[in-house]
């Protein structure tokens, strides 16, 4: 497995500000992922992270809103931009170790709310 | 895409047995993954099936057929720390998750 920490734990904005969430691994990984979970659901792919490359993001989320970045194998973030009440969620960060192929695990997310 | 479907709640008593199924239809497969989440809380891992059949970690099994396109989960022995959401989900390709909405568990004395 892998120890994820994210930061901050939870924030609460106004709109038509940006938040830069981090997602710090205590190990090198290739792949790292960012979602969003809205309440009461499951989690949605916004883009996966791979080091050296631009993010590949999932239908309906763009580049735009949510920039990421990923300088090296232990970290990343995720701005969400521009921020309206629609994106208050939890954000969360997961890894994959390559132990296991396709296991992901997750950091303890960002908790969004934006005014 | 990808369809993943899981029934929404489900109530149970201490030390009873619940078993939650969840039925996919994926584009490709490269694995099925169950992953518990409490309240306010990061999902983790719990289970991993790629072949057909049975896995069992404890307290905890998950069963695959693939050529059904199903699979479950199913919880022993019941606590009320079991109390939470499960949530199944498949890997379609070699990398990616799509996860089903959650079944959430409520344990009751």
């Amino acid at each position: 497995s892998a120890v994820i920490s994210q930061k901050p734990s939870r924030d609460i904005c106004q709109r038509g500000t940006s938040l830069t969430i981090q997602c710090q691994v205590d190990s090198q990984v290739t792949m790292m992922f960012w979602y969003r979970q809205q309440p009461g659901q499951s989690l949605t792919l916004i883009a996966t992270a791979n080091q050296g490359s631009e993010a590949t993001y999932e239908s309906g989320f763009v580049i735009d809103k949510f920039p990421i970045s990923r300088p090296n194998l232990t970290f990343s973030t995720l701005t969400v931009s521009n921020m309206s009440p629609e994106d208050s969620s939890i954000y969360l960060c997961s890894v994959e170790t390559g132990n296991v192929k396709n296991i992901q695990y997750f950091g303890a997310g960002t908790r969004l709310s934006v005014l | 895409g990808q369809n993943i479907d899981q029934p929404t709640e489900m109530t149970a008593t201490e030390g009873a047995i619940v078993q939650i199924n969840c039925t996919y239809q994926t584009s490709g497969f490269n694995g099925l993954f169950w992953y518990q989440q409490h309240a306010g809380e990061a999902p983790t891992f719990l289970s991993y099936n790629v072949l057909d059949g049975l896995e069992e970690k404890g307290r905890f099994s998950s069963f695959l057929s693939r050529s059904k396109g199903y699979s479950y989960l199913l919880l022993k022995e019941l606590q009320m720390k079991d109390s939470a959401s499960y949530l199944c989900a498949v890997s379609p390709n070699d990398y990616k998750l799509s996860f089903g909405a959650g079944t959430t568990v409520t344990v009751r004395a």
